[in-house]
Parts: structure tokens; C-alpha cells; sequence
């Protein structure tokens, strides 16, 4: 157990919906990363925040969004879904950010029907 | 941009043998931080071992160990005293110094038979 929680752990929704992830780090950790797990684009990273701050963006589409809030807990926000973001999204953190080590949550399986 | 290339898709070893996992990367930079991150059945991402470019030593965990080549940019996973317990996929990633992404490999699926 890393000690990062995601919730859901699975979540089914449809083309066109919107939905919510919830990360919480790992206690001490500042910084957090979401990244997307798909077969054909691997793992890639879409975002970081470190202390409520946005500190870097990866390959994120528009119609997805995070914030971290004040507890440090980092919400990933999907919208306008599409077959093709069906995906593994897992949340990490790490103590601060530059070249630190990121531990891993257990991901959410998101699955758009 | 950064590159990682796992060039074994698959592979396979007997129970108690010892196994290598390859990657190789690309970059410019000469300050980056290497890692191997395993993810068995469950998905869940463990870190298995990290390497910092600018020491010479190896890294070594328990039963795993790396070769690192700083000149050859290579980064290989040893595995030693295989487990049924390591059956899982390999990433090896990348992140430059001074930054906060990890670049990963496409993964080596570890496949350890009784």
C-alpha cells in the first residue's frame, strides 16, 4: 500500500457524460500527478499540482480538468466523455516535485459506454 | 522529447532463475533520475528501484538490481531468485532533473513459472 487512495476504484458511465476522480496523497505529500493508462497510448501524463498550484501539464485534452484543494485531495475532472477515454486514470504524489520520487495510487478504471 | 524503448514485449523464467529487463532512453540532458515501476495483475504501480544519472554506483533493492550505462543510455532490471510473486508488467521511466514528469517505457510483461 502506497498510502495514496483514488476513489472510485471502477466507475461505467456514457459518451457525453461527465465525471469526477479523487486522489488523496500520501500524508506529507505536496505534490500530485494524474496520469491515463490506455492500451494504445501507454502511460502518459496529464497534469501536476503542488500545493493547490497547477505546476505542470502533460498531454491533457480540454475537456479534462483538475484542482487540488486546500487538504491537498486533487479531484480530475472528465468531461463531454468518448469511448476513447476509456482508460486506467491513476493519481501519485510525491514529498515536493522536482525530480522526486512518485508514489502511485491504485488507479480508477474508467469505462464509456 | 525524451524516449524510453522497452524492446521485450514478453518474457518468461523459471522459478528461483534470474531474469534481465532491458530499456534503453534518449536525451540530451545530463541530469535525470531512471526508475522501475511494477504492475502485477492488480494494476496497482509499485516502485521497484531508482537510479540518480549522476551516481556511478548501481541501485539495488533486496533481489533487484540495475546496469545502469550512463554512456550507452541503457538501464536494465535484473531480477534475481525469481518469484511467482514478480509475474507482472515492467515500466521503466525517465524523468529529467529539475522536472516533475515521468516519461515511461511501453512495458515488459514477466511472466515467472512454477
Amino acid at each position: 500500500d502506497s498510502g495514496v487512495t483514488q476513489t472510485p476504484k471502477h466507475l461505467i458511465t456514457a459518451t457525453g457524460q461527465r465525471v469526477t476522480l479523487r486522489c488523496s496523497p500520501r500524508s506529507g505529500d505536496l505534490s500530485v500527478y494524474w496520469y491515463q493508462q490506455s492500451l494504445d497510448q501507454g502511460l502518459q501524463f496529464l497534469i501536476q499540482y503542488y500545493n493547490g498550484e497547477e505546476r505542470a501539464k502533460g498531454n491533457i485534452l480540454e475537456r479534462f480538468s483538475a484542482q487540488q484543494f486546500p487538504d491537498l485531495h486533487s479531484e480530475l475532472n472528465l468531461s463531454s466523455l468518448e469511448l476513447g477515454d476509456s482508460a486506467l486514470y491513476f493519481c501519485a504524489s510525491s514529498v515536493v516535485g522536482e525530480s522526486d520520487t512518485q508514489y502511485f495510487g491504485p488507479g480508477t478504471r474508467l469505462t464509456v459506454l | 522529447a525524451q524516449t524510453v524503448t522497452q524492446s521485450q514485449p514478453e518474457m518468461s523464467v523459471q522459478e528461483a532463475e534470474t531474469v534481465t529487463l532491458s530499456c534503453t532512453y534518449d536525451t540530451s540532458e545530463s541530469n535525470y533520475y531512471l526508475f522501475w515501476y511494477k504492475q502485477p495483475p492488480s494494476r496497482q504501480m509499485i516502485l521497484v528501484i531508482r537510479q540518480e544519472a549522476y551516481k556511478q554506483q548501481n541501485a539495488t533493492e533486496n533481489r533487484f538490481s540495475v546496469n545502469f550505462q550512463k554512456a550507452a543510455k541503457s538501464f536494465s532490471l535484473k531480477i534475481s531468485d525469481s518469484q511467482l510473486g514478480d509475474t507482472a508488467m515492467y515500466f521503466c521511466a525517465f524523468m529529467e532533473g529539475g522536472s516533475e514528469k515521468l516519461v515511461f517505457g511501453k512495458g515488459t510483461k514477466l511472466t515467472v513459472n512454477p
